[in-house]
């Protein structure tokens, strides 16, 4: 398969689980993000990494704990969620970071529900 | 801190007719400003861009104006067909990674 894939595609968990999101991207892109998507807001960047290398934390609970073992791939680790933290978390990759290369290719997502 | 508003919140045009989306930003050092279209249970796709140095443009039936004065940006989507049917997000680049995003319209078509 091309493009961003994202798995799995929904997920509940109690809030004292730990569970992992898992993103691949085949386009041979350097930079990939983590997205929190929830209803009627905007998009909020949670992580963004370049070459591996995480340049963004944006405020982010430390429940929530990303991984980026290559280019390739990105994982949130999930640990003793809060109910407010249900939401569609997206994974998108871009080119790289600069003027040029910053189109995004998101993944399908994962419907995310913490009860 | 940075925001971008966009509106409206939901727009319902007849088959056929135009479909306007504006969106507002706060950042005057913002340049560039993707429109990325979400269908419903589908991952958001980039339908258009525009950069700072530019004040429109084209694409088919879609088009993007920027004024940089008043630091708002539009969506303009003609001949509109039911496949238009989506929620559009807005937003405008910050940082080098960093987008602003509005929160969307959802566009609905009539047939």
């Amino acid at each position: 398969e091309t493009g961003v894939t994202q798995t799995p595609r929904h997920l509940v968990m109690g809030m004292t689980n730990k569970k992992s999101l898992k993103c691949e991207q085949h386009l041979g892109h350097n930079a990939m993000y983590w997205y929190k998507q929830s209803a009627k807001k905007p998009l909020e960047l949670m992580f963004v990494y370049n070459f591996k290398e995480q340049t963004e934390n944006n405020s982010v609970p430390s429940r929530f704990s990303p991984e980026c073992p290559n280019s390739s791939h990105l994982f949130l680790h999930l640990h003793t969620l809060q109910p407010e933290d249900s939401a569609l978390y997206l994974c998108a990759s871009s080119q790289d970071l600069g003027q040029g290369g910053e189109k995004l290719f998101f993944g399908s997502g994962t419907q995310l529900s913490v009860l | 801190g940075e925001n971008v508003e966009q509106h409206p919140s939901t727009l319902s045009v007849q088959e056929g007719d135009s479909a306007v989306i504006k969106c507002t930003y706060s950042d005057s050092a913002s340049n560039y400003f993707p429109w990325y279209k979400q269908e419903l249970g589908k991952r958001p796709q980039l339908i258009i861009d525009i950069r700072s140095n530019v004040g429109e443009k084209k694409d088919q039936r879609i088009a993007v104006t920027l004024n940089k004065t008043a630091k708002h940006f539009s969506l303009h989507i003609t001949e509109t067909q039911p496949e238009d049917s989506a929620v559009y997000f807005c937003a405008a680049r910050v940082s080098n990674y960093q987008l602003i995003w509005g929160a969307g319209t959802k566009l609905i078509i009539k047939p």
